[in-house]
């Protein structure tokens, strides 16, 4: 089946410090993706739509400046998490879509430590 | 923003019982999809059940999908000690061709003891 893959699988950085997040679609090439962040014990909150090739349409509250996201080929989305703080400390999920099916592949997850 | 509701948001049955779990949404959706998630990891696709469709049966699941009462329900038959998960219903309401952004469920946390 499709796979997403994402990188890295878990990441601890320091306050104030920036941190990049790729997904990659390995079987199909993805002009959407999606990231998603997950609090523990919660449910998954979209966060934005990567379009590739334009800007990334972002949910309401989720801030675009901190959350830097660049979908510059069509299997490679990416999500930079500017000046962390340790409430940004969550689980990070990215899916791509299928264009021919329409069903949304999800990757494993980067679970990012702000200390 | 939440679209589903799920209920239970918890549950515990005993290996070789059903398990059911029932999501409602809130708007016209092109799809809904149901996944299951162990905890900590990433989330394993179901299924998909499409706005024109009433049932859909994959294994031991099974699907349902009422889009006048804006509901879905999900039936585990059988069940194993290795469907201990959380599971989650998304629904897609985009424009076709379009849209494809999930908005999920809070989800029913399922324990099958065995």
């Amino acid at each position: 089946g499709a796979v997403v893959s994402q990188h890295p699988s878990w990441v601890i950085c320091k306050s104030g410090t920036s941190v990049k997040i790729e997904c990659r679609s390995l079987d199909f090439q993805a002009t959407t993706m999606f990231w998603y962040r997950q609090f523990p014990k919660q449910s998954l909150m979209l966060m934005a739509t990567s379009n590739e090739g334009s800007k990334a349409t972002y949910e309401q509250g989720v801030e675009k400046d901190k959350f830097l996201i660049n979908h510059a080929s069509l299997t490679l989305s990416t999500l930079t998490v500017t000046s962390a703080h340790p409430e940004d400390s969550s689980f990070y999920i990215c899916s791509a879509r299928d264009p021919q099916t329409y069903e949304q592949y999800f990757g494993p997850g980067t679970r990012l430590t702000v200390t | 923003s939440q679209q589903g509701e799920e209920d239970p948001q918890a549950l515990s049955i005993q290996e070789g019982e059903n398990a059911t779990m029932n999501c409602s949404y809130k708007t016209s959706i092109n799809n809904l999809q149901w996944y299951r998630q162990n905890s900590g990891r990433g989330l394993v696709h179901l299924i998909l059940i499409r706005s024109n469709e009433r049932e859909k049966h994959s294994g031991r699941l099974r699907v349902t999908l009422d889009t006048s009462k804006k509901s879905s329900s999900l039936l585990i038959t059988a069940s194993r000690a290795a469907d201990t998960a959380s599971y989650f219903c998304a629904t897609d309401a985009g424009i076709y061709n379009q849209g494809g952004k999930l908005i999920f469920g809070q989800g029913t946390e399922l324990s099958v003891k065995p």
